[in-house]
């Protein structure tokens, strides 16, 4: 089992509609969780991070977790076609504090 | 969020030749990392580096074929040695720095395209 998983897409979606972005992770004492979001030929920006149970809002991000489920969101309202890139799901390992990156889900947003 | 800068952005490499990286970041941070992020996948990191110690490698990453340097608060350097193409692949310095008042988490610098020929 990964340490992160995350689908790899492409998942597809409509200017103007909610991307839902998915994410599990296998360690349970993890207490940090990020959302990178990565253009082609870029490095990889930070865009959320959420420590807490529950929703954190951010303009139009908004980042979900879930620990008794290990489970991690992004859910992007108002999709534009700048959104359109590969979104990495990062988790700090409890035990050793590394940060450690999902395979990345690659976000389509069609006009 | 800290400002970081890589040299080179790019370059392509003779196979069995060596390539120093250069990381450089606008203020103090103690922590530094480098990362390795091979084509159409995700972030590996290679190894952590802290200034006045040695640097700690990630299994599968040794000093002698990813030696790295760390002088100061503000630079590192991350060589490749005795390059293959296999070693073809963007590397990328991150740094810990407060986000916004809050924990230390990651940011990223441009990175540094290799292509081993």
């Amino acid at each position: 089992q990964k340490e992160v998983e995350q689908n790899s897409g492409p998942l597809s979606v409509p200017e103007g509609a909610i991307a839902s972005l998915n994410c599990t992770y296998s360690d349970r004492g993890s207490q940090s969780f990020f959302w990178y979001r990565q253009y082609s030929g870029k490095s990889p920006e930070l865009i959320m991070f959420i420590y807490s149970n529950g929703d954190k809002e951010d303009g139009r991000f908004t980042a979900q977790l879930n620990k008794a489920s290990q489970y991690v969101s992004l859910l992007i309202r108002d999709s534009q076609p700048s959104d359109s890139a590969t979104y990495l799901c990062a988790v700090i390992q409890g035990n050793t504090g590394k940060l450690i990156f999902g395979q990345g889900t690659t976000l389509q947003v069609k006009p | 969020s800290a400002v970081i800068s890589q040299k080179p952005s790019r370059d392509i490499c003779q196979r069995g030749t060596s390539l120093t990286i250069q990381c450089q970041v606008d203020s103090q941070v103690t922590m530094m990392f480098w990362y390795r992020q091979q084509p159409g996948q995700s972030l590996t990191l290679i190894a952590t580096a802290n200034q006045g110690s040695e640097a700690t490698y990630e299994s599968g990453f040794v000093i002698d074929k990813f030696p790295i340097s760390r002088p100061n608060l503000t630079f590192s350097t991350l060589t490749v040695s005795n390059m293959s193409p296999e070693d073809s692949s963007i590397y990328l310095c991150s740094v810990e720095s407060p986000a916004r008042g809050s924990q230390e988490t990651q940011y990223f610098g441009p990175g540094t395209r290799l292509l081993v020929l």
